[in-house]
């Protein structure tokens, strides 16, 4: 009954290119959509988000894009780079009351 | 600040020991998570306190899982008895208090480094 899901486990890229990382959710109520990043033997830490109302929100190489209507949202980084290697884990939360993640990508971007 | 501070980093005990996974949340932070990272099901939202009071424990795999927040500034994960499936890294969370809906909300969780249990 995982309500976030990241079909992906794994993803290896060369380094310059995009990265496309995806997230499916299957609650309609979810409004705030997070994606954090974890390098080993640390927290995940927060790297950009999006609200429902919005379908693109960009920060530099980071660029998050949400499609109501297919309960689907994509993580683009361009370039990448090699310390963007890193687990990266989608989520969403329900008027801000809890966050649901996904169960994580594992990027490699190869130089 | 010094962010969302965990003790201890690792822990290795034996089945049936009592395990206590400890808590900083970051000074001013209104809500506390713990959620349990595992392959299977990613993070894992285990509870949640608004104002040092538990909001949601559903997550709470077992009653051998409890967890307290006795002031702002400290929580507890307890796992009495430990099993070997408990096995997983457990992160602490917090974040602050405002929150919108449907809005320009830009409020989002910040993780302490985690703890590593590894019940034998």
């Amino acid at each position: 009954d995982q309500q976030v899901k990241q079909n992906s486990p794994s993803l290896s890229v060369q380094e310059g290119r995009i990265s496309i990382l995806n997230c499916d959710y299957t609650n309609s109520m979810f409004d705030y959509f997070l994606w954090y990043k974890k390098y080993p033997a640390e927290g995940p830490t927060f790297l950009i988000s999006i609200s429902s109302i919005k379908d693109k929100n960009e920060d530099g190489r980071f660029t998050v894009f949400l499609n109501k209507s297919a309960k689907h949202l994509s993580l683009h980084i361009v370039p990448s780079q090699p310390g963007d290697s890193a687990v990266y884990f989608c989520a969403a939360s329900a008027f801000g009351n809890q966050f649901y993640f996904g169960t994580g990508t594992s990027l490699t971007v190869i130089p | 600040d010094a962010g969302v501070i965990q003790s201890p980093r690792h822990e290795v005990t034996e089945m049936g020991q009592e395990v206590t996974l400890r808590c900083k949340p970051i000074s001013g932070h209104d809500y506390l998570f713990w959620y349990r990272q595992t392959m299977m099901r990613g993070l894992e939202l285990l509870i949640y306190f608004n104002n040092n009071v538990p909001i949601d424990d559903s997550g709470m795999p077992e009653d051998r899982f409890s967890a307290k927040m006795p002031n702002a500034s400290f929580s507890t994960l307890k796992i009495q008895p430990s099993e070997p499936r408990d096995s997983a890294v457990y992160f602490c969370a917090s974040s602050p208090a405002t929150w919108t809906v449907s809005g320009a909300t830009n409020e989002k969780l910040f993780f302490g480094s985690g703890t590593q249990l590894s019940v034998l």
